[in-house]
């Protein structure tokens, strides 16, 4: 079956601007998560969402959001993008909260200049 | 929240050697502890994971203890072969995800030489 798809891959922009990234689940994966991972940073975690709503957080401004949509897609969003929003942004999905496994995307990588 | 570290950051070893990555949690109620492997350029991926009523699991040549008193866990890999550098994480989580979801530590990269 098809994996944890995310697009764009990869994106350039400019401080100030907005960004919106999108994950695809496996089929069956009801539950979206969505990492920050930087050089030294190692994987951060932003937000989990399942049923729609999100259920944890973490230690991100508010200017980080997301949603789930009813077919388990999730976006997220980040607004008035600062230099050290560039990332590779990653999502990971499982088949709910309880479920141990993460499966992840490939990325999409921001870069603001 | 849940705090992870992970020592070392870098770790060069020869082929066929053995290789022991270590990590430590805060939050005492983490029941779940999982490896990832990411290598260049591709996605993190679980290659072995442990829960907190088991304090050892082995598969083939990668094996996982855990040591609830002392709130670490550490990763051994056996004859280690090329194909095994890469960047390794540990993790660690609640039970049900918990408030933080799923805490990585900053990650290992882990280099055979031949």
């Amino acid at each position: 079956k098809a994996g944890v798809t995310q697009t764009p891959r990869y994106l350039i922009k400019t401080r100030g601007q907005q960004v919106t990234l999108s994950c695809s689940p496996i089929s069956g994966h009801r539950s979206v998560s969505w990492y920050q991972q930087t050089p030294g940073q190692g994987l951060q975690f932003l937000f989990e969402y399942f049923s729609e709503t999100q259920r944890n957080k973490g230690n991100f401004p508010g200017r980080f959001s997301g949603r789930q949509f009813s077919n388990s897609r999730s976006e997220m969003n980040v607004s008035t993008l600062e230099l050290g929003d560039s990332a590779l942004y990653l999502c990971a999905t499982r088949q709910d909260p309880s479920t141990g496994e993460l499966f992840f995307g490939e990325g999409s990588r921001l870069t603001v200049l | 929240g849940e705090n992870v570290e992970q020592h070392p950051s870098t770790l060069s070893v020869q082929e066929g050697d053995s290789a022991v990555i270590k990590c430590t949690y805060s939050d005492s109620a983490s029941n779940y502890f999982p490896w990832y492997k990411q290598e260049l350029g591709k996605r993190p991926q679980l290659i072995i994971d442990i829960r907190s009523n088991v304090g050892e699991k082995k598969d083939q040549r990668i094996a996982v203890t855990l040591n609830k008193t002392a709130k670490h866990f550490s990763l051994h890999i056996t004859e280690t072969q090329p194909e095994d550098s890469a960047v390794y994480f540990c993790a660690a989580s609640r039970p049900g995800g918990g408030a933080d979801g799923l805490t990585f530590g900053k990650g290992t990269h882990l280099i055979i030489q031949p």
